[in-house]
C-alpha cells in the first residue's frame, strides 16, 4: 500500500512562489497518478492539478494555469507541486493525493500549510 | 466544471441513528460504458485529511465499516451511515471524477 510524505510548512511573501514535494513510498510509484488538492480557509476543496507519472502526462485546472507546475522524480519517488505569483489568496493547505491510474484518491499525505503574507 | 452540490451543509444525528447525505452533479456522471458512475465519497474527521470511504458510486474502501453504503444514479447520490457512531463525527465530501478538473461538493458536516 502506498503511502505519502509530504514537506514542511512554508511562510511566503506575496508574489513569491512555493514548492511542495510529495514522497511516495510501498507500491510501485509508475502504478499511480497523483492528484494536488487545495484547502484554503472556508473553501470546498479544490484539485488543483494531476500527474501521471509513468506517461508524465500532466493536466491542470484552468482557474491555476500558468501558475502551477506539477512534476515527477522517478529516481526519489517524488512528486512535487510549484505555484507561483503568490497572494493571499494561496493561503491553504496543500494536500498530496494518490491513487492506480483511473482509481479514486486512496491516499493522502498529511498535508502541507503554505501561509502567504507581508 | 462539473458542479457538485450537496446538503445537507450540517447534520445533527444521534449515535445509532440513520444519517443520509445527499450530493448532485450538474452533469450525468455515468460513463459512456454505462456501467461506471464517477462519484467518490470522502470523510475529514477534525484535525485530519479526507480519508476514501466510498467509490465509484457503491463500492467501499479497504476498511470501511459496512454501515456506510453508496447509491445513487446519473446526477442524484446518496451516503448512507446506518447506527452512525460517534467517530463518523467529521465532513463528508463527495468528488465526481468523470472529467478533470475533479471536483467536490462544498461538503455535510456530520454532527452527533
Amino acid at each position: 500500500h502506498v503511502q505519502v510524505l509530504q514537506s514542511g510548512p512554508e511562510v511566503k511573501k506575496p508574489g513569491s512562489s512555493v514548492k511542495v514535494s510529495c514522497k511516495a513510498s510501498g507500491g510501485t510509484f509508475n502504478t499511480y497518478g497523483f492528484i494536488w488538492v487545495r484547502q484554503a480557509p472556508g473553501q470546498r476543496l479544490e484539485v488543483m492539478g494531476g500527474i501521471v507519472p509513468m506517461v508524465d502526462t500532466k493536466s491542470y485546472t484552468q482557474k491555476f494555469h500558468g501558475r502551477v507546475t506539477i512534476t515527477a522524480d522517478e529516481s526519489t519517488t517524488t512528486v512535487y507541486l510549484d505555484l507561483s505569483g503568490l497572494t493571499s489568496d494561496d493561503t491553504a493547505v496543500y494536500h498530496c493525493a494518490v491513487g492506480s491510474i483511473g482509481g479514486p484518491l486512496e491516499t493522502w499525505g498529511q498535508g502541507t500549510v503554505v501561509s502567504v503574507s507581508s | 466544471d462539473v458542479v457538485m452540490t450537496q446538503a445537507p451543509l450540517t447534520l445533527a444525528v444521534t449515535p445509532g441513528e440513520l444519517a443520509s447525505l445527499s450530493c448532485r452533479s450538474s452533469q450525468s456522471l455515468l460513463d459512456s460504458d454505462g456501467v461506471s458512475t464517477y462519484v467518490d465519497w470522502y470523510l475529514q474527521k477534525p484535525g485530519q485529511t479526507p480519508q476514501l470511504l466510498i467509490y465509484k458510486l457503491s463500492y467501499r474502501a479497504s476498511g470501511v465499516p459496512d454501515r456506510f453504503s453508496g447509491s445513487g444514479s446519473g446526477s442524484d447520490f446518496t451516503l448512507t451511515i446506518n447506527r452512525v457512531e460517534a467517530e463518523d463525527v467529521g465532513i463528508y465530501y463527495c468528488m465526481q471524477r468523470i472529467e478533470f478538473p475533479f471536483t467536490f461538493g462544498q461538503g455535510t458536516r456530520l454532527e452527533i
